[in-house]
């Protein structure tokens, strides 16, 4: 069974950091680009990133290229979303996504319960 | 949003809906499209891929199709279960990512 568990969420300052894990487990991790996709409080789906299974290559919206960095461990079976100089439009809830197929970069079949990430001071 | 949706249908239960999902070249034109489920509360649930495929354990009543630079979901029977945020999705030649629509509330009535 797959199952994606992110962490890491919580109240952050505007401008300061915040770091979110997604452990994978129930498929062959590597295989498989990931991505981040977030849900600002009774708004719509927005993608934020997707890296690549093999060569990690990293694709981001242009809303947060620059300040947020994603990254994978495919040893410990984990997705990493490094947040920087964090705003208060970047408070949603964030989701982690298993990418369809090795090369189906656009659709997910498999979402983790999300986390929320509260930028305020 | 990138990709425009209707933000609002409504049918009767039993009844059919359509849900209409625009784009452009870039992105619905020339790539295939997802659809998916958000229940209130919940994470969306991946309804359609490659434009007209259905996952594992999504029933029929629910079908895709495109033309040219727009989607439609079909939705049959509709059930009071139904109600939903259903979202449209793909890939964004020109972007170099993912785009999503902006959503569309159905109410079975």
């Amino acid at each position: 069974e797959v199952q994606l568990l992110e962490s890491g969420g919580g109240l952050v300052q505007p401008g300061g950091s915040l770091r979110l894990s997604c452990a994978a487990s129930g498929f062959t991790f590597s295989s498989y680009a990931m991505s981040w996709v977030r849900q600002a409080p009774g708004e719509g789906l927005e993608w934020v990133s997707t890296i690549s299974g093999s060569d990690s290559s990293t694709y981001y919206a242009d809303s947060v290229k620059g300040r947020f960095t994603s990254s994978r461990d495919n040893s410990k079976h984990t997705l990493y979303l490094q947040m920087n100089s964090l705003r208060a439009d970047d408070t949603a809830v964030y989701y982690c996504a298993k990418t369809i197929s090795p090369s189906g970069y656009y659709a997910f079949n498999y979402w983790g319960q999300g986390t929320l990430v509260t930028v305020s001071s | 949003s990138v990709l425009t949706q209707p933000p609002s249908v409504s049918a009767a239960p039993g009844q059919k809906v359509t849900i209409s999902c625009s784009g452009s070249s870039s992105n619905i034109g020339n790539n295939y499209v997802s659809w998916y489920q958000q229940l209130p509360g919940t994470a969306p649930k991946l309804l359609i891929y490659d434009t007209n495929k259905r996952p594992s354990g999504i029933p029929d009543r629910f079908s895709g199709s495109k033309s040219g630079t727009s989607a439609t979901l079909g939705i049959t029977g509709l059930q009071t279960g139904d109600e939903a945020d259903y979202y449209c999705g793909t890939w964004d030649g020109s972007l170099s990512g993912v785009v999503f629509g902006g959503g569309t509330k159905l109410t079975v009535l």
